[in-house]
């Protein structure tokens, strides 16, 4: 069954750094594009990033680049999201969800998701 | 490229065919793709380019479209598809949501 995993999530002041993970299981973690997807409070879905099967491909979303990184360790089936310099408008639920194929548009397993609240 | 989601809300009943529609800002070709999300939960993949449905997805599900317009239909709503209903393109980066529609009980 393939399962993804998130944790790391908190509270964190305001221009602060947090990293998430998400570890999977079930499938051959190396073989897919990951990404993260975000939602705030009460909000909508917000892509944030996405990284290829192999970690040599890397986007983000305009309102996280330059202080997001996205980068994946293949020897450990796990997902990391370094986040650095986090405003409230960051406040949400954030998502690991795993790529239908090595890079791919749409998203065929999501976790559950950990919360990062940024706040003072 | 912006998905344009309507209505974003609606009422029905049990039973109900419903139809939801998504409308790209530019042509995404087949590049749509369809989530569900029931209250407190993440959400789950139900059609993947425009018309696939996923697997263990309900057949009761159906898509259609391509180019700017498309369509989600719920042939026969049951209680369990109370909830919000997501587009997404995936033909280009940055990947875009629409903006929901929330499907509440009649």
């Amino acid at each position: 069954e393939v399962q993804v995993l998130e944790s790391g999530g908190g509270l964190v002041q305001p221009g602060g750094s947090l990293r998430l993970s998400c570890t999977a299981s079930g499938f051959t973690f190396s073989s897919f594009a990951m990404n993260w997807v975000r939602q705030a409070p009460g909000k909508g879905l917000e892509w944030v990033s996405i990284i290829s099967g192999g970690g040599g491909n890397t986007y983000y979303a305009d309102s996280v680049k330059g202080r997001f990184t996205i980068s994946r360790d293949n020897s450990e089936d796990t997902l990391y999201l370094q986040m650095n310099s986090l405003t409230a408008e960051d406040t949400a639920i954030y998502y690991c969800a795993k790529g239908s194929s090595l890079w791919s548009g749409y998203f065929d397993s999501w976790g559950q998701g950990t919360l990062v609240t940024v706040s003072s | 490229i912006q998905m344009t989601q309507s209505p974003s809300s609606l009422s029905a009943s049990v039973g109900d065919r419903v139809t939801i529609t998504c409308r790209a800002s530019q042509s995404i070709a087949n590049y749509l793709n369809w989530y569900q999300q029931r209250p407190g939960k993440a959400p789950e993949l139900l059609i993947f380019t425009a018309s696939s449905l996923q697997t263990g997805a309900p057949s009761r599900f159906s898509g259609s479209g391509s180019g700017t317009d498309f369509t989600l239909t719920i042939s026969s709503l049951q209680p369990e598809d109370f909830a919000i209903y997501y587009c997404q393109q995936g033909y280009s980066i940055p990947w875009t949501f629409g903006r929901g529609t929330k499907v509440e009980i009649k």
